[in-house]
């Protein structure tokens, strides 16, 4: 079964570190993989995706990530944090066959203190 | 501005009472999803239509029935609540079900059932 794993519930961080959220993946063929960022009591916002190509791929916001097959991971990357990137991070996978449903991870809840 | 619609942002319910969520779009997505989000879980995919009439259970469809008649709405149904329904339900669109679909999410709408 594909599934998605983001170990970190929470992280914190300083305002100007740099920042990295992790995200694996469990999927026996080629995954097309996502970031999305929710803001407190706002939906979903698409950050960027990996469908091939480039393995370091960069979004919105500021943001990259980087795709490594070797060890199933999609980790995202933003450097300096900004206390505004303060939100939950959602690691998300689309699955191959007839359906193309999205499959998310659990979040990480990112805070970046002033 | 191409954007999800949801109906309503809140909404409070006794367990018994049916419940009708509303989702409308306006970009002329032919794919539209129901998810539910719970703390620690991530976001659930509960159904998804690819079109009018053509619909599909998602991971977590029992009590949950879905109605698409017109391209740009997709309703949502509680046929009698029940209190392990309180959620946030959000609706998201797609152009299609290809691998590098983007999908916007809506707002979400917040169900207590009581």
């Amino acid at each position: 079964a594909q599934s998605v794993d983001q170990p970190d519930a929470h992280v914190t961080l300083s305002e100007g570190a740099s920042l990295e959220l992790r995200c694996s993946y469990s999927y026996s063929a080629a995954p097309y993989l996502f970031w999305y960022v929710q803001y407190p009591g706002q939906s979903l916002q698409f950050l960027l995706k990996y469908i091939t190509g480039d393995t370091v791929v960069k979004g919105t916001k500021g943001f990259e990530a980087e795709f490594r097959k070797s060890n199933s991971s999609f980790n995202l990357k933003k450097s300096p944090a900004h206390w505004s990137d303060s939100a939950k991070y959602f690691c998300a996978l689309v699955r191959g066959g007839s359906n193309y449903k999205l499959t998310f991870g659990k979040g990480t809840l990112l805070t970046v203190t002033p | 501005d191409m954007k999800v619609t949801q109906m309503p942002r809140y909404l409070i319910k006794r367990m018994g009472e049916n419940v009708l969520l509303e989702c409308g779009q306006d970009m002329s997505h032919e794919t539209m999803y129901w998810y539910r989000q719970d703390p620690g879980l991530g976001l659930q995919l509960i159904y998804i239509s690819y079109d009018v009439d053509s619909n599909s259970e998602g991971d977590i469809p029992k009590g949950y029935r879905v109605s698409r008649k017109k391209r740009e709405h997709f309703s949502l149904i509680l046929d009698s609540a029940k209190t392990n329904q309180t959620s946030v339900y959000f609706c998201a669109s797609s152009p299609g079900t290809g691998r590098n679909s983007d999908y916007t999410f809506g707002s979400g709408t917040r169900l207590l059932v009581i």
